[in-house]
C-alpha cells in the first residue's frame, strides 16, 4: 500500500534559524497537503499542492512538490515561537476515491 | 467556517466496555473520517464514509466499526474496549472525495482523549 514518510521526525531550532522538512511517498501523488498542528490542538489545512514542481509561499513558509510528484519539502525562514508544531503532510493518490495518507509528522521545537 | 464537533474532549473507560464516539459537522460535506493519533505514527485512518450509510475500511479498521445514519454525524464504535485502543481519536471531514481539488482538505474536530483502563 502506499506510504508516505516525513523526515526528520524531531526538530529543535534556535528561534530565528531556519527549518525544512521533507515527505516522501513511495507512489505517484496526484496532489499532496500540508497540515499543521499545535501542542494540544487538532490538524489545520495550510496549503495544497498540485502541479509537478510546483512552489508555494506563505509568508516565511515556502512550500515545493517534487518534479515527480513523489516528494514535498516546506521550509520556514527564520523561525519564531509561534511556528512550534507538528507539521503533516498528506499524500493523494490518483487513484478515484480518497487515498488519503498522512505522514507521521515532523515535530518542531523553537527555543526563545 | 467549518465546524467539526466531536462529543467529548476526554473519556476514561474500562476494558470490555462498549464505547461511542461521536462527530458531527455542520458544512454539508459528504465525506467524513475517523483516525486515530499516537505519537511516532502519525494519523492512521479507521474508516471513512462517502455517504450516508455508506463506510469504507481505512488503514486499521480492526476492533472499530461506525454508523453513519445522517449525513452530519459519524459515529466510531469500540465493541470492546481494550487497552491497546487508548488513543487520540480525530474526526474530519471534506466535501470532495480527493480528487485533486481544493475541496480535498480535511476539517478536524478537537480530538477526543481515550484512555481504556
Amino acid at each position: 500500500g502506499q506510504q508516505v514518510m516525513q523526515i526528520p521526525q524531531y526538530q529543535h531550532v534556535q528561534e530565528g534559524e531556519d527549518f525544512t522538512t521533507y515527505c516522501n511517498s513511495s507512489t505517484t501523488l496526484s496532489n499532496i497537503q500540508w497540515y499543521k498542528q499545535r501542542p494540544g490542538g487538532h490538524p489545520v489545512f495550510l496549503i495544497q499542492l498540485v502541479k509537478s514542481g510546483e512552489v508555494k509561499k506563505q509568508k516565511r513558509l515556502t512550500f515545493q512538490f517534487g518534479e515527480a510528484k513523489k516528494n514535498s519539502s516546506l521550509h520556514i525562514t527564520a523561525t519564531q515561537t509561534t511556528d512550534v508544531g507538528t507539521y503533516f503532510c498528506a499524500g493523494i493518490t490518483s487513484n478515484y476515491g480518497q487515498n488519503f495518507v498522512f505522514g507521521p509528522g515532523t515535530r518542531l521545537s523553537v527555543l526563545p | 467556517d467549518v465546524k467539526v464537533t466531536q462529543s467529548s474532549r476526554y473519556l476514561v473507560k474500562r476494558t470490555g466496555e462498549k464505547v461511542f464516539l461521536e462527530c458531527v459537522q455542520d458544512m454539508d460535506h459528504e465525506n467524513m473520517f475517523w483516525y486515530r493519533q499516537d505519537p511516532g505514527l502519525g494519523l492512521r485512518l479507521i474508516y471513512f464514509s462517502y455517504d450516508v450509510k455508506m463506510k469504507e475500511k481505512g488503514d486499521i479498521p480492526e476492533g472499530y466499526s461506525v454508523s453513519r445514519e445522517k449525513k452530519e454525524r459519524f459515529s466510531l464504535i469500540l465493541e470492546s474496549a481494550s487497552t491497546n485502543q487508548t488513543s487520540m481519536y480525530l474526526c474530519a471531514s471534506s466535501l470532495s472525495p480527493g480528487l485533486g481539488t481544493s475541496t480535498d482538505t480535511q476539517y478536524f474536530g478537537p480530538g477526543t482523549r481515550l484512555t481504556v483502563l
